[in-house]
């Protein structure tokens, strides 16, 4: 079965600090990629999705991720990082299982403390 | 398009009694998820649908919880009796191809 790793559970940044959260997925298949942000008491939201092409994508709010093959990993990234960045963000693998169907599989997530 | 629809927000019961929530995808999307957030266990997958048809509730914790999709449109989650361990945000999503859409969540507490 497919999981997901994420290696920071806890990250403080002052605010114009540079970001980069960890995510390594184990399956060796095709895999679709995601990070989701949740902000305080809100749901999930999408950030940013990896399904093929160019693995350097961006997403909202200057987030961008590189999907590195090689290391079965997704990392994201943010060059300056806001007290509105504060969230827990999840990377997620998605597969498609014996059974043909989609099921996506969730990090357990990182929080991020930005100081003013 | 309204999102993922969940109700209730807030659900304050006592221990024993029975709790329903429940869940309207989005129009199309073909997969249904319930999950459960924690402090402590971060998101849990509990079951998924797929066309309606449970694929995989290995993560439901105990027989105390069942859940249901009648249709495209709706699906609930049960737990009889509920316990004050339940207490979490649950969370329902639908997906197509491109990703989840999560709904606002339920909050469960129990007391």
């Amino acid at each position: 079965a497919q999981s997901v790793s994420q290696h920071n559970h806890h990250v403080i940044l002052s605010e114009a600090a540079s970001l980069e959260l960890g995510c390594n997925y184990s399956y060796g298949g095709t895999v679709n990629l995601f990070w989701y942000v949740q902000y305080p008491g809100q749901h999930l939201q999408l950030l940013l999705k990896y399904f093929s092409g160019d693995p350097l994508v961006k997403g909202i709010k200057g987030f961008e991720a590189e999907f590195i093959k090689s290391k079965f990993s997704f990392n994201l990234r943010k060059p300056s990082v806001q007290w509105s960045d504060t969230a827990e963000y999840f990377c997620a693998v998605n597969v498609r299982n014996s059974g043909g169907y989609q099921k996506v599989t969730f990090g357990i997530g990182t929080k991020l403390q930005v100081i003013p | 398009d309204a999102g993922v629809i969940q109700s209730p927000r807030h659900e304050v019961t006592e221990m024993g009694q029975e709790v329903t929530l429940r869940c309207k995808p989005i129009s199309g999307h073909n997969s249904l998820f319930w999950y459960r957030q924690t402090m402590m266990r971060g998101l849990e997958l509990l079951i998924y649908f797929n066309n309606n048809v449970p694929i995989d509730d290995s993560g439901m914790p105990e027989d105390r919880f069942s859940a249901k999709m009648p249709n495209a449109s709706f699906s609930t989650l049960k737990i009889q009796p509920s316990e004050p361990r339940d207490s979490a945000v649950y969370f329902c999503a639908s997906s197509s191809y491109y990703g989840y859409t999560f709904g606002s969540g339920t909050r469960l507490t129990v007391v």
